[in-house]
């Protein structure tokens, strides 16, 4: 079984509708981040967590939201979905401090606003 | 500017070649470097992570850092069509965050 997990994997909505993507990892790490991918602007930071009571803004996090429901799951919301957040988005984890700041990364939500 | 610039590519090598890939960054203070594999379609996976300056190799892999010149690189040795795909350079930023580039597409001919 796949350590860190992300449902749905594809997601059709509609503008204006709110929608949650979930995420969840079996390795037990504390930190878990949420990034959106987008054709020629790689990866951005939308959100991070350092452990359940700790929760800080990426770059990107104006209409998204998120919560920390345990150690293990980290959901990202959409309050009101827009066209422009239609993009590739990617739960990782990490562990601690050097080499164990390695991000392991989940499959991925395919995501179309509509 | 950018916190983290990747040569944009795409590069082209023919297999059995060396493609290499380079990545500048801006904060002085990061200390851990990493480069990321991210086939088309599929989450990234991470290939080398390094913090001293010079080399590290790991198999046909060599990520080469130098913090005085704010860079670092990545040698694919002995390419393999196996290898295309796009190569995503992370900086840590301080706060147990990174921050990566746009990535370099590699594309090995056989």
């Amino acid at each position: 079984d796949a350590d860190v997990t992300q449902t749905p994997r594809n997601r059709i909505t509609k503008t204006g509708k709110r929608i949650m993507l979930e995420c969840s990892q079996t390795k037990g790490h504390d930190r878990m981040y949420w990034y959106r991918q987008d054709p020629g602007l790689g990866l951005r930071l939308i959100y991070y967590s350092f452990d359940v009571k700790d929760i800080n803004k990426g770059e990107i996090s104006d209409g998204y939201s998120v919560s920390r429901q345990a150690q293990a799951k980290f959901s990202l919301s959409l309050e009101s979905a827009i066209p422009n957040q239609t993009a590739l988005y990617f739960c990782a984890t990490s562990a601690g401090e050097g080499e164990q700041e390695t991000q392991y990364f989940g499959p991925g939500t395919r995501l179309l606003v509509l | 500017q950018k916190e983290v610039e990747q040569n944009s590519g795409p590069l082209s090598v023919p297999e059995g070649a060396i493609a290499s890939l380079n990545c500048t960054y801006s904060d002085r203070g990061s200390q851990s470097f990493f480069w990321y594999r991210q086939y088309s379609g599929k989450s990234p996976e991470l290939i080398m992570f390094i913090y001293s300056n010079g080399d590290k190799e790991d198999g046909r892999f060599t990520a080469q850092l130098n913090k005085a010149s704010q860079y670092v690189s990545l040698l694919i040795r002995d390419s393999q069509p196996s290898d295309s795909a796009t190569y995503l350079c992370a900086i840590e930023q301080g706060d147990y965050k990174l921050s990566f580039g746009a990535g370099t597409t590699v594309t090995v001919r056989a």
